[in-house]
């Protein structure tokens, strides 16, 4: 099962900071949190990982909170091209380091 | 970031026929992979894990006989679905881990959409 909660969606405007939130409450020490996004009708896209950092690459910032229950993966300047579902994953390693997919947050970036 | 290719990208067959799809790690060598399998609307959900020269891990629920999988090399692996249903159609997807990235991410395919008709 996902051990992550997300909004089912949310909309940000063009040009804005779109920030996503993720809880993860029952995430152990040494997991780390994932995201990714799939675009309509294409294989998931890798965006940034962390495990206790704040952590930022050229597409997208990711921090997460002391206690590491929390992330928030921040998009710096939404396009329309972002237009995805989010993804925010704990990689399973107990179950052998599997990603297992929840539901995602659909976010509609607009003009 | 690495890339991972499948072939085809989109397949239509007739019911009763077995359909093969390929993936394939382009840049880096992947001794883990993994299918899943999308269905309209829905989340990704994992079929199986297969480690290279060794027997699948499927998923509960997930029938091996029908699907079978083969990783045959460090940059190969395979997904056949046999028998195919209407069912059976759906978005497959694989993914490749390689134990040399950060991590060990993984990286997605484009996806293969299988029609059964």
């Amino acid at each position: 099962d996902a051990k992550t909660t997300q909004p089912p969606s949310m909309d940000c405007a063009e040009g804005r900071a779109a920030n996503l939130p993720c809880n993860h409450s029952t995430i152990s020490g040494n997991e780390y949190v994932y995201w990714y996004r799939q675009i309509h009708s294409q294989g998931p896209q890798y965006i940034i990982h962390g495990l206790k950092n704040n952590e930022t690459n050229e597409m997208a910032s990711l921090i997460i909170t002391e206690d590491r229950k929390s992330s928030t993966l921040i998009l710096p300047h939404a396009t329309l091209r972002d237009t995805a579902v989010y993804y925010c994953i704990v990689r399973d390693k107990a179950a052998g380091n599997k990603l297992t997919f929840g539901g995602g947050t659909r976010v509609l970036v607009k003009p | 970031g690495a890339v991972v290719s499948q072939h085809p990208s989109w397949v239509i067959c007739k019911s009763g026929t077995s359909v093969k799809i390929e993936c394939r790690s382009l840049d880096f060598q992947a001794t883990t992979m993994f299918w899943y399998r999308q269905f309209p609307k829905q989340s990704l959900m994992l079929m199986a894990t297969s480690n290279e020269g060794s027997k699948a891990t499927y998923e509960q629920g997930v029938e091996k006989d029908k699907f079978l999988i083969n990783h045959a090399s460090l940059t190969l692996s395979t997904l056949t679905v046999t028998s195919a249903h209407p069912e059976d159609s759906s978005f497959y997807i694989c993914s490749a881990r390689s134990p040399i990235r950060v991590q060990e991410t993984q990286y997605f395919g484009p996806g293969t959409r299988l029609l059964v008709l």
